[in-house]
């Protein structure tokens, strides 16, 4: 069975600090991993995606998240937040041409 | 590139009605699937369609049907609307039932039922 688990429904931040959205999942096959960004009444926009190969995948508009097996983890981050950063933020794991399981969503609040 | 196309953008229907939501998926993607955002929650997987036949089904009563075209093109419909079936719509398209692992979404259809 698969499943996500978003730890922090509201996360506050300072602009300019460092942003980390936590992610864990349990999957019962290797998972493709996803990070999707929804601003206000809009769909979702894909932020960055582990499949294989490297665990550290870097996204856009400065995102990068970690697969960490032992963990069960793929946390989000980015180095410096921006204004135009906040948003919900959802984590979703898929087995490989299935469906995609989705996260309650993290909303992002950055405070100038 | 064309991306998903949504239809309507937003609609009111009152309980027991009937409802269909369009959709247009991303040039060349031949698989559409639709998911249902309550709200507060993260995307609930309905169904997927593949070649125009249903791929999969999330945990979504018989009264929630769908349709898929020679032009990839989907229909999601619900029947006798509750009140619960009020949410965000999501039509997502993707190549090949989704094997690239990547899913790329319209901006949705709110439907209220009052």
């Amino acid at each position: 069975a698969q499943s996500v688990t978003q730890l922090g429904s509201h996360v506050s931040v300072s602009e300019g600090a460092l942003v980390l959205l936590r992610c864990n999942y349990s999957s019962s096959v290797p998972p493709y991993l996803f990070w999707y960004v929804q601003y206000p009444n809009q769909g979702l926009q894909l932020l960055l995606k582990y499949t294989t190969g490297a665990t550290l995948v870097k996204g856009i508009n400065g995102f990068e998240a970690e697969f960490k097996k032992s963990e069960t983890s793929f946390h989000l981050t980015k180095p410096s937040a921006h204004m135009s950063d906040a948003a919900e933020y959802f984590c979703a794991v898929s087995p490989p041409g299935n469906q995609f399981y989705f996260g309650t969503g993290t909303s992002l609040t950055v405070i100038p | 590139e064309t991306g998903v196309t949504q239809s309507p953008t937003h609609l009111i229907k009152t309980r027991g009605q009937q409802v269909t939501l369009r959709c247009s998926s991303q040039s060349g993607h031949n698989t559409v699937s639709w998911y249902q955002q309550a709200l507060g929650q993260g995307p609930q997987f309905i169904f997927q369609y593949y070649r125009e036949e249903e791929n999969g089904r999330g945990n979504f009563p018989p009264r929630f049907s769908g349709l898929q075209f020679p032009n990839y093109s989907s229909e999601l419909n619900v029947n006798a609307l509750e009140l619960d079936d009020s949410a965000l719509y999501l039509c997502a398209s993707s190549l090949s039932q989704g094997r690239t692992g990547e899913l790329f979404f319209g901006e949705g259809s709110r439907l209220t039922v009052l």
